[in-house]
């Protein structure tokens, strides 16, 4: 499988619930990126990972955790989340600080939380 | 700082219209720039891209041409589909710097 997957595509959970989204790349890129996408709003960058190693944090709120177990894998831990948070979270790898090539994107996840 | 500023949407074309999305942007240095496109219920995908001056890209009948003189990326089809309905993202980046700015989008809608 190539390209960059996203799993799952769609999750509605409760506010007390306890989730994670999968992102996995197979692209050989060496950084990875969570970024939220709400309705009418500018996409928003969250985390970024170069080499498993978070070098950026938009000041998001605790209750969304990344975790990146290697350069193939990054995970968004969920717990608590509000209504707002409902949103199409996507993630994109590339090379790290070789940005010519542009970021590959996974297709999201669609998360509702009711 | 750096960032990229594009048309407001949504844009409402019939088949066969010529396509005008106008991107224009702030930088130091010198940027590579980008159009994204994204479909109803998938993630962004890479439409084309530019790293110089007078650089043009192209791809599925689109093109812009990175004008630095007037610092724009303009994205341009002469004859769009039903099929190119989407939301439209401009975007950069700066060599070696792992910062890529997204503008705010430009939802097209083709009506046959």
């Amino acid at each position: 499988e190539t390209g960059v997957t996203q799993t799952p595509r769609h999750l509605v959970m409760g506010m007390t619930n306890k989730k994670s989204l999968k992102c996995e790349q197979h692209l050989g890129h060496n950084a990875m990126y969570w970024y939220k996408q709400s309705a009418k709003k500018p996409l928003e960058l969250m985390f970024v990972y170069s080499l498993e190693e978070r070098v950026e944090n938009n000041s998001v709120p605790s209750r969304f955790s990344p975790e990146c177990p290697n350069s193939s894998h990054l995970f968004l831990h969920l717990h608590t989340l509000q209504p707002e948070d409902s949103a199409l979270y996507l993630c994109a790898s590339s090379q790290y600080r070789e940005l010519n090539y542009g970021y590959t994107f996974g297709s999201g996840t669609r998360l509702t939380v009711v | 700082g750096n960032s990229v500023t594009q048309m407001e949407g949504p844009v409402t074309l019939s088949e066969e219209a010529f396509l005008t999305i106008n991107c224009t942007y702030t930088a130091t240095g010198y940027p590579s720039l980008f159009w994204y496109v994204q479909y109803p219920g998938e993630g962004l995908q890479l439409l084309l891209k530019a790293t110089k001056a007078d650089d043009k890209g192209s791809n599925k009948g689109f093109e812009a041409t990175y004008r630095k003189e007037t610092t724009s990326f303009h994205l341009e089809k002469g004859s769009v589909q039903v099929s190119d309905s989407a939301v439209y993202f401009c975007a950069l980046s700066r060599a070696n710097n792992n910062d890529m700015r997204f503008g705010a989008g430009t939802r097209l809608t083709v009506k046959p």
